[in-house]
């Protein structure tokens, strides 16, 4: 079957660095996307990977291990706003997304 | 770049009433559109891929004659909750597809059903 797997919460300091990991097992795979979902509203884009290796775009990176079936979400310098749940989805075969249940991250001052 | 919009953001309703969504794409043609309902700290869960032009492809355990969707154009799809009940209370949001890969989300729409 096919299944997305990650963290259910995850709590870091004002400044330092996150990572947030995700794995997942698909029927074929056309990508792999992060996105950033605050309390209430739709989630926004972060990134897409279909090729191993990390992309780099502000202070968000996102890896990807497609002989793994790995990918994780860095998040630096981490400010308040950017308290939020972290969505992973893995497109397949069909082009379809299949999601993972989202990373609750808190930030503390 | 490429925006998606819902219409209504947030409607209550009366029990048995029906309500309509709509999901537009304001700058690209979208062949393809999502409908995906997210109850309270939950994941988002498709509920349905509607495709312009043909009928829309419901999930497992959609109910699709209560759940109503029309892809009228290349730039709109319309949910309708026909008959709501509370326990359809949740929100909906919607997205676009373009091209192959890109996938672009409307802001949601919060429905209540008293």
């Amino acid at each position: 079957g096919q299944n997305i797997d990650q963290p259910t919460e995850m709590t870091a300091t004002e400044g330092a660095i996150v990572q947030i990991n995700c794995t997942y097992q698909t029927s074929g795979f056309n990508g792999l996307f992060w996105y950033q979902q605050h309390a209430g509203e739709a989630p926004t884009f972060l990134s897409y990977n279909v090729l191993d290796g990390l992309e780099e775009k502000g202070r968000f990176s996102s890896f990807l291990s497609r002989s793994k079936g790995y990918s994780y979400l860095l998040l630096k310098e981490l400010q308040m706003k950017d308290s939020a749940s972290y969505l992973c989805a893995a497109m397949d075969s069909n082009y379809q997304l299949i999601w993972g249940a989202g990373t609750k991250l808190i930030i503390k001052p | 770049g490429a925006v998606v919009s819902q219409h209504p953001s947030r409607v209550i309703c009366k029990s048995g009433t029906s309500v309509k969504i709509e999901c537009r794409s304001l700058d690209f043609q979208a062949t393809t559109m999502f409908w995906y309902r997210q109850f309270p700290k939950q994941s988002l869960m498709l509920m349905a891929t509607s495709n312009e032009g043909s009928k829309a492809t419901y999930e497992q355990g959609v109910e699709k004659d209560k759940f109503l969707i029309n892809h009228a154009s290349l730039t709109l799809s319309t949910l309708t909750v026909t008959s709501a009940h509370p326990e359809d209370s949740s929100f909906y949001i919607c997205s676009a597809r373009r091209g192959d890969n890109e996938q672009f989300f409307g802001p949601g729409t919060r429905l209540t059903v008293l």
